[in-house]
């Protein structure tokens, strides 16, 4: 059970190029999600997903694209990358959020990713 | 959406003492109330949660409280030590009922360091 996968965990972009962060995850979770981690801004959430084939936006949506096309995987994409998009990504997954289920949300080990 | 507001940005405490962190949320509709705590190059790790049906939840050494009246929750670490130097996100949330469809907002983070 490796938990949340993350990959890479580090790249340099130039601007303009495109990439594709990986997310996995083993525990058969239905909610995935994308977070971004800015110095004094904490975490803020891209996209998000509550099940495979359903996708939604977060806080901070623009310069990127999520798919869901199986249970495990929640792929982002970079469309073409600015500097304003350097920061550390966290992909995170839990089990089904609901009030009265348990909500504990896990994250992967993170991606630094910097664009110049 | 929801805003939610942590004070201190820092905080430095004498090995032994208490830590206390606190958050604020705008969206009176809110529901779960989780900490997140973060050590350096880590990923967050969930060290407690609160719903907004109890007024306060204690494990060991930290405990968190919440007035829904006032909007806000905090975190207080009793007996400190060096190993809970790290940075504490306070998030907010409303969680559905009937559905996994939900955002969760976190706080720009409070560095707690232990002095020894």
């Amino acid at each position: 059970n490796a938990g949340v996968t993350q990959t890479p965990k580090f790249q340099v972009l130039k601007t303009g190029q495109s990439m594709t962060l990986q997310c996995a995850q083993d525990m058969n979770h239905e909610y995935m999600s994308w977070y971004r981690q800015d110095p004094g801004m904490g975490l803020r959430l891209i996209h998000y997903s509550v099940g495979a084939g359903i996708t939604d936006q977060g806080e901070v949506p623009n310069g990127y694209n999520v798919s869901r096309s199986t249970t495990e995987d929640f792929p982002l994409r970079l469309l073409s990358a600015a500097p304003s998009q350097t920061s550390v990504y966290f992909c995170a997954s839990s089990y089904s959020p609901g009030y009265l289920t348990g909500n504990t949300i896990y994250f992967g080990e993170g991606s630094w990713l910097t664009v110049v | 959406g929801e805003n939610v507001e942590q004070h201190p940005s820092t905080l430095s405490v004498q090995e032994g003492d208490s830590a206390v962190i606190k958050c604020t949320y705008s969206d009176s509709a809110s529901n779960y109330f989780p900490w997140y705590k973060q050590e350096l190059g880590k990923r967050p790790q969930l060290i407690i949660d609160i719903r907004s049906n109890v007024g306060e939840k204690k494990d060991q050494r930290i405990a968190v409280t919440l007035n829904k009246t006032a909007k806000h929750f905090s975190l207080h670490i009793t007996e400190t030590q060096p190993e809970d130097s790290a940075v504490y996100f306070c998030a907010a949330s409303i969680l559905p009922r009937g559905s996994n469809d939900y955002k969760l907002s976190f706080g720009a983070g409070t560095t707690v360091t232990v002095r020894a």
